[in-house]
């Protein structure tokens, strides 16, 4: 199965301590999206990144939430010290990156702060 | 940037029955417009999209319209079943010399009535 992959599918961390989600776009991808999702509500954009580049991180709280995707492996979105409100379905999508390409999303990773 | 908007936001429709469903967009530069179904506690799935290049594309009982000049483009689906009961997302995107930015309407919650 080539498409997207995030792991873990779920997560739970304790207040104050930190949350790596993982995403492993689709083969032929190089471009790569994280979205934030609560209940019932919309798709919010947090963060587009390239391998070694972050392009638009425009979504992203500007403390405790960072993102990277390495020349090798899986893209990382870190949230240090989380806290209740950080709890959401964390999605990942990926496309091609050139031209007018299609955008497939993973099956999203749902944290649980206690 | 592109501003999406979506109508309604929540919509039902007896069985058998067509559902419409539609966006606008801000950016004239946007040329690619894909539709997005989520089923409770699953991912966004791609179901179509349409190119500037194209007024109209169906596949079975779903079609997409697009007018540019308006700026708006509708997701149409015909003979409603009760497995098309989900939330439905819309989007706007073009290609720049960094990538591809998708911007994402709020969504319209779609209940068929059996």
């Amino acid at each position: 199965n080539a498409g997207v992959m995030q792991n873990p599918r779920h997560l739970v961390r304790r207040r104050g301590q930190e949350a790596r989600l993982r995403c492993s776009p689709m083969k032929g991808h190089s471009h790569v999206y994280w979205y934030r999702q609560l209940p019932e509500e919309g798709l919010k954009f947090m963060v587009y990144l390239q391998k070694e580049n972050i392009i638009d991180e425009s979504g992203m709280p500007k403390e405790r939430f960072s993102a990277e995707f390495p020349k090798e492996g899986p893209s990382i979105l870190r949230i240090q010290q989380v806290v209740r409100g950080d709890s959401a379905a964390y999605f990942c999508a990926s496309s091609q990156g050139t031209g007018v390409s299609e955008q497939y999303f993973g099956p999203g990773t749902r944290l649980t702060v206690t | 940037g592109e501003n999406v908007e979506q109508h309604p936001s929540t919509l039902s429709v007896q069985e058998g029955d067509s559902a419409v469903i539609k966006c606008t967009y801000s950016d004239s530069a946007s040329n690619y417009f894909p539709w997005y179904k989520q089923e409770l506690g699953k991912r966004p799935q791609l179901i179509i999209d349409i190119r500037s290049n194209v007024g109209e594309k169906k596949d079975q009982r779903i079609a997409v319209t697009l007018n540019k000049t308006a700026k708006h483009f509708s997701l149409h689906i015909t003979e409603t079943q009760p497995e098309d009961s989900a939330v439905y997302f819309c989007a706007a995107s073009h290609h720049t010399n960094t990538g591809n930015q998708f911007y994402f309407g709020t969504g319209t919650s779609l209940t068929v009535i059996p």
